[in-house]
């Protein structure tokens, strides 16, 4: 079956620091991805999304690229802001499922001034 | 106005109770969902409607059942709770249609507690 596999956390980093969270994923077709972020006491916000290989999905500063290849989606910004300290969620959604999401386990961020 | 609403945002309760957690959206969406998340923050489906038919039911325990009136609320109904349902039920929609992928737009959560 699918699935999603993201690196452990927390992660702590001091703000300006260059960010990657890795997520890897095995799907029986040919998956969208999505990365999803939660904020303390919140309810999940889409980020960015791709739905075919070597497509990046950007926003806010976040990017992604789906490859097929290595069967990865690893999020990374340039430069992360104490606002951003949030749990990030990767996720695929396969054809053919009902467009249902499988989660990875989310990795926690925290920056620091 | 809110995309996607629940009631209510915390529910705390006795085990063996019944207690239901409703949910409404007003994007016009085809397509809702719960998910549950645990203390871990793990998400996974339960349950996925589509214009009010039950199109995933991922081997969810029938003491939950969902009921969707009209397309626009995805209702979950819960019996005899137990201390393991405490989590997070986060209720979400998707214009999906067959063969698409679609963004889910998520609701705030329940915080479910069962003691």
């Amino acid at each position: 079956g699918d699935s999603v596999t993201q690196m452990e956390g927390p992660v702590t980093l001091s703000e300006e620091a260059f960010l990657t969270i890795n997520c890897t994923y095995t799907a029986t077709g040919y998956p969208s991805l999505f990365w999803y972020v939660q904020y303390p006491g919140e309810g999940l916000q889409l980020l960015l999304k791709a739905t075919k290989a070597d497509d990046k999905g950007s926003n806010k500063g976040f990017e992604a690229t789906y490859r097929k290849e290595t069967t990865s989606f690893h999020l990374e910004k340039g430069s992360v802001q104490v606002s951003d300290s949030a749990v990030y969620f990767c996720a695929l959604s396969d054809p053919g499922t009902a467009s249902k999401l499988t989660f990875g386990t989310g990795t926690r961020l925290q920056v620091t001034l | 106005d809110t995309a996607v609403s629940q009631t209510p945002k915390y529910l705390v309760t006795q085990m063996g109770n019944d207690k239901s957690i409703k949910c409404e959206q007003n994007l016009g969406h085809d397509t809702m969902y719960w998910y549950k998340q645990d203390s871990k923050k793990f998400l996974k489906i339960m349950f996925s409607y589509n214009n009010k038919e039950l199109i995933i039911n991922e081997t969810v325990p029938n003491r939950f059942s969902p009921k969707s009136p009209d397309k626009a609320h995805l209702n979950l109904h819960i019996n005899s709770l137990e201390l393991g349902d405490s989590a997070v039920y986060f209720c979400a929609s998707s214009p999906y249609s067959s063969g698409s992928i679609d963004e889910q737009y998520f609701g705030p959560g329940t915080r479910l507690t069962v003691t």
